[in-house]
């Protein structure tokens, strides 16, 4: 079992809808989850990083986490043509290495 | 500062050979991290320093790679006697000890021939 694990995609969803994009993790320990974007040849981009449970929302982004389901997912609402990219789920257990996703491939359709 | 820097940005090299990359850090920035990612992949965590002190390091991480951070700034990433499987993007990123959010540099591309 990997132990953070992406849908690679590709997503697609037409201009203004949500965009829903789902991570699951292995390790129960985990403390902290993170959400980065990376365009083709460019390097990650910190999106949002959440701790607890629930909801956590910047702007169009909405980052949930569920620690009994071991589950994180991104919300991208009125999603646009220059959201698309690669979307890494990355998780940090008890120390400071941080395990990334595959990531999921998000093609938003003008 | 305009952020984490990188170089070179791009290296070829012909197997056998040795190659070191150099990170710039954000200036202050305590925490320095090395990590590859080939394509279709996520980054790969290779290792991690606090400071001058290098604190975890990847079993993934062969005998022929080594970083340092001499003087807890710069870090250098060396691959010894390179092979075609290390062709890859090795990528820095920094953070304050304090805070959660690493910044990545652009990132240095290796291809071994």
């Amino acid at each position: 079992q990997k132990e953070v694990e992406q849908n690679s995609g590709p997503l697609s969803v037409p201009e203004g809808a949500i965009a829903s994009l789902n991570c699951t993790y292995s390790d129960r320990g985990s403390q902290s989850f993170f959400w980065y974007r990376q365009y083709s040849g460019k390097s990650p981009e910190l999106i949002m990083f959440i701790y607890s449970n629930g909801d956590k929302e910047d702007g169009r982004f909405t980052a949930q986490l569920n620690k009994a389901s071991q589950y994180v997912s991104l919300l991208i609402r009125d999603s646009q043509p220059s959201d698309s990219a690669t979307y890494l789920c990355a998780v940090r257990g008890g120390y400071q290495k941080v395990t990334f996703g595959t990531g999921t491939k998000l093609q938003v359709i003008p | 500062d305009t952020g984490v820097s990188q170089n070179p940005r791009h290296k070829i090299t012909k197997r056998g050979q040795n190659v070191t990359f150099r990170c710039d850090p954000i200036s202050e920035h305590n925490r320095l991290y090395w990590y590859r990612q080939t394509l279709g992949q996520g980054p790969e965590f290779l290792t991690y320093f606090q400071n001058e002190a290098q604190l975890e390091k990847s079993r993934l991480l062969s005998d022929r790679f080594s970083a340092e951070r001499p003087k807890g700034s710069f870090s250098t990433l060396e691959i010894q006697r390179t092979e075609q499987g290390d062709s890859a993007m090795y990528l820095c990123a920094s953070s304050f000890s304090s805070e959660e959010t690493q910044y990545f540099g652009p990132g240095t591309r290796l291809l071994v021939l």
